[in-house]
């Protein structure tokens, strides 16, 4: 089982949308989660950490479900500029290894 | 402007060459990674370091080195060794010490095979 998984999509939704990702991980003992953004052929930028307690960013909402082991990304009111690839990133270890999932694709058309 | 830069944008390798890409970093941070990303798939390490003069493998270091005499600066190497060097490389850097800080990264290379 790989360490991070996410669906590739891509996720093909429309303007104004509300679309939801999520992102498993196997490694009980992670403990820092971040989203990045990644465009084509760009260098990834974080998008936003993921707290415990869950955190909202504008239209961009993260959530962290210990028990089932997942993150999600939540995005309201899509906008074209969204059209990206989310990339799920969990650390683990005092040495801070971050792995990263494949990355998930979307799309928002008109 | 603080942040990370790597060079050059685009790298052409003849077989049997190493080649040497650069990451600077001026933000005073003290850890550095490298990453391979190929297309459609995920980013994977190839050296990081923590601390001035140290440096550990990540998961596909084979055919890669690195060095890290300064704070700023963590170059890798593309051997002769690595026979698919043809990839998207990002290095990224991290403030240490305070808690569990997000990476950032460099705005890459592209390295291909003539």
């Amino acid at each position: 089982r790989k360490e991070v998984e996410q669906d590739p999509g891509p996720f093909n939704v429309p303007e104004g949308a509300t679309v939801a990702f999520n992102c498993t991980y196997s490694n009980s003992a992670s403990q820092s989660f971040f989203w990045y953004r990644q465009d084509c052929r760009k260098e990834p930028k974080l998008l936003m950490s993921v707290y415990s307690s869950g955190n909202e960013d504008g239209r961009f909402t993260a959530q962290l479900n210990r028990a089932s082991q997942y993150i999600s990304l939540l995005i309201r009111d899509s906008k074209l500029s969204d059209s990206a690839t989310y990339l799920c990133v969990v650390t683990s270890g005092g040495s801070y290894i971050p792995t990263f999932g494949r990355g998930t694709s979307l799309i928002v058309h008109p | 402007d603080g942040g990370i830069t790597q060079s050059p944008k685009y790298l052409f390798r003849k077989e049997g060459q190493n080649v040497t890409l650069s990451c600077e970093q001026n933000l005073n941070h003290d850890a550095m990674y490298w990453y391979r990303q190929d297309p459609g798939q995920g980013l994977r390490l190839i050296y990081y370091s923590q601390i001035v003069n140290d440096f550990q493998k990540g998961d596909i270091a084979e055919g890669y080195s690195v060095s890290r005499e300064k704070k700023e600066s963590f170059p890798l190497t593309v051997t002769s060794a690595q026979k698919n060097p043809t990839a998207f490389y990002l290095c990224a850097s991290r403030k240490t010490g305070l808690g569990n800080q997000p990476q950032h990264f460099g705005d890459g290379t592209r390295l291909s095979i003539l």
